[in-house]
């Protein structure tokens, strides 16, 4: 696609429910990020994603969160029994390779809010 | 382990006037350095970023930032701000692989 989707771009849900966030990146981008944006802060580094495999998985903030990618293209991050704590913007972003020196798309991101 | 603080959290700046927003890093190594801008809405866009060589980069929508290995920072400024510009603005800094750490950002809000 022409950038990095993601959807729901918002979602209400109770707190206890669990949640899917989905992030398309653009086609042939082999690099997948995922950062959490809370209210008032910057972005916090969460997972990565070389093709289909986690090298890092170091920034999940507990067991609760899990993230998948199939066919080095869609991924999807799960949050399970959510908690207030877990309101935030959740961004995805995909760049060619993991490299440093090569660009990060973000997508707009996905507003949870946990009621 | 690296860090990004962006001591402004809300700058107002007059239409036309310079803008200068800071931002320092703390990292071991030399710094990989990257600025984003966030529009309401919008996801992040790069506006430029520092890897080596010439320490004053160029950017894009005429921002320039210039990388000061002494005082730890890389200032992202622009001559003549623009309504347009207003926006939430990220620094962030890099280290191997894509693993940015991004400071808290700094609202621009361009007054008539």
């Amino acid at each position: 696609g022409a950038g990095v989707s993601q959807s729901p771009s918002n979602k209400v849900t109770e707190k206890g429910k669990d949640v899917e966030l989905r992030c398309d990146p653009i086609s042939g981008h082999t690099a997948l990020y995922w950062y959490r944006q809370r209210l008032g802060q910057g972005l916090e580094f969460l997972i990565y994603f070389q093709g289909n495999s986690a090298p890092d998985k170091s920034g999940l903030p507990s067991d609760r969160f899990s993230a998948e990618r199939t066919g080095e293209s869609v991924s999807t991050l799960t949050i399970q029994r959510t908690q207030q704590e877990d309101s935030a913007v959740y961004l995805c972003a995909s760049s060619l390779s993991e490299v440093v020196n090569t660009e990060a798309f973000f997508g707009q991101g996905t507003r949870l809010t946990v009621v | 382990a690296q860090s990004v603080t962006q001591p402004d959290i809300h700058i107002t700046v007059s239409e036309g006037a310079s803008l200068e927003l800071r931002c320092n890093y703390s990292y071991g190594a030399t710094p990989y350095l990257f600025w984003y801008v966030q529009s309401p809405g919008q996801g992040l866009q790069l506006l430029l970023k520092y890897f080596s060589g010439d320490t004053l980069v160029q950017g894009i929508k005429g921002f320039e930032a210039e990388f000061k290995r002494s005082q730890s920072s890389f200032n992202l400024r622009k001559p003549s701000v623009h309504w347009s510009d207003a926006a939430e603005y990220f620094c962030a800094v890099g280290a191997g692989f894509q693993k940015l750490v991004f400071g808290t950002g700094t609202r621009l809000l361009v007054s008539p």
